[in-house]
């Protein structure tokens, strides 16, 4: 049964470029939440997606985007890169009508470097 | 400012003793309180968690305290195995209308059981 994958692993981009990341869910999942984990600290919430909409959205600039498939799988875009950008992003997928007490299956993560 | 926080930045502990990892939340609103553990180039793995209505649950060797009066939660594990190093990261979890919300999540703890 696979889990969440996230892919690329690991990109660089330079200053002012765009990229996007993808994630498929778990499978049986229906919501794909995202993660921004910078150095030394711990992962903060981006946006959710359920049903192809923005369900929630963490303190992210508008330069952070997402979109959902009808598949269920995701991608986070980020325009217009700053240094500060360069982070570990993670993906989670939930069910989004079970609440459950382990939260979100994560994926390994793609690690950002803006140069 | 940081609604959930792990003070200590790393523990090093004695392989067959008792690991302690504590966590402090500002928000009494929170449904659950989760445990995540996390190795290098991987995702976080749900380990424990519990309740806001309970205020212990224990799961093998890991134990979860949760003090509602201080805000407070701690994490045991009893004994501790050099497999356990790995940093670890408390979470906390608010659900919204019958579905989860995000996690919002602490600094992380650096555990290192010696041999």
């Amino acid at each position: 049964d696979a889990g969440v994958t996230q892919s690329p692993t690991h990109l660089i981009k330079t200053r002012g470029q765009q990229v996007t990341l993808r994630c498929s869910p778990k499978s049986g999942h229906d919501t794909v939440s995202w993660y921004q984990q910078a150095l030394g600290q711990g992962p903060q919430f981006i946006f959710q997606y359920y049903e192809e909409e923005e369900r929630q959205r963490g303190n992210f600039p508008d330069r952070f985007s997402g979109h959902q498939f009808p598949n269920y799988s995701s991608e986070l875009n980020v325009n217009a890169l700053l240094l500060g950008d360069s982070a570990l992003y993670l993906c989670a997928s939930s069910l989004l009508n079970r609440i459950s007490n382990y939260g979100y299956t994560f994926g390994s993560g793609t690690r950002l470097t803006v140069v | 400012d940081q609604q959930v926080k792990q003070n200590s930045p790393s523990l090093s502990v004695q392989e067959g003793r008792i690991s302690i990892l504590n966590c402090d939340y500002t928000n009494s609103m929170f449904d659950y309180f989760l445990w995540y553990k996390k190795y290098p180039a991987e995702g976080p793995t749900f380990l424990i968690s519990i309740s806001s209505i309970k205020d212990k649950n224990e799961d093998g060797r890991f134990t979860v305290f949760l003090n509602k009066s201080a805000k407070h939660l701690s994490l045991h594990i009893v004994p501790s195995q050099p497999g356990d190093s790995a940093v670890y990261f408390c979470a906390a979890l608010k659900n919204y209308g019958g579905s989860q919300g995000n996690l919002i999540f602490g600094k992380g703890t650096k555990l290192s059981v010696k041999p």
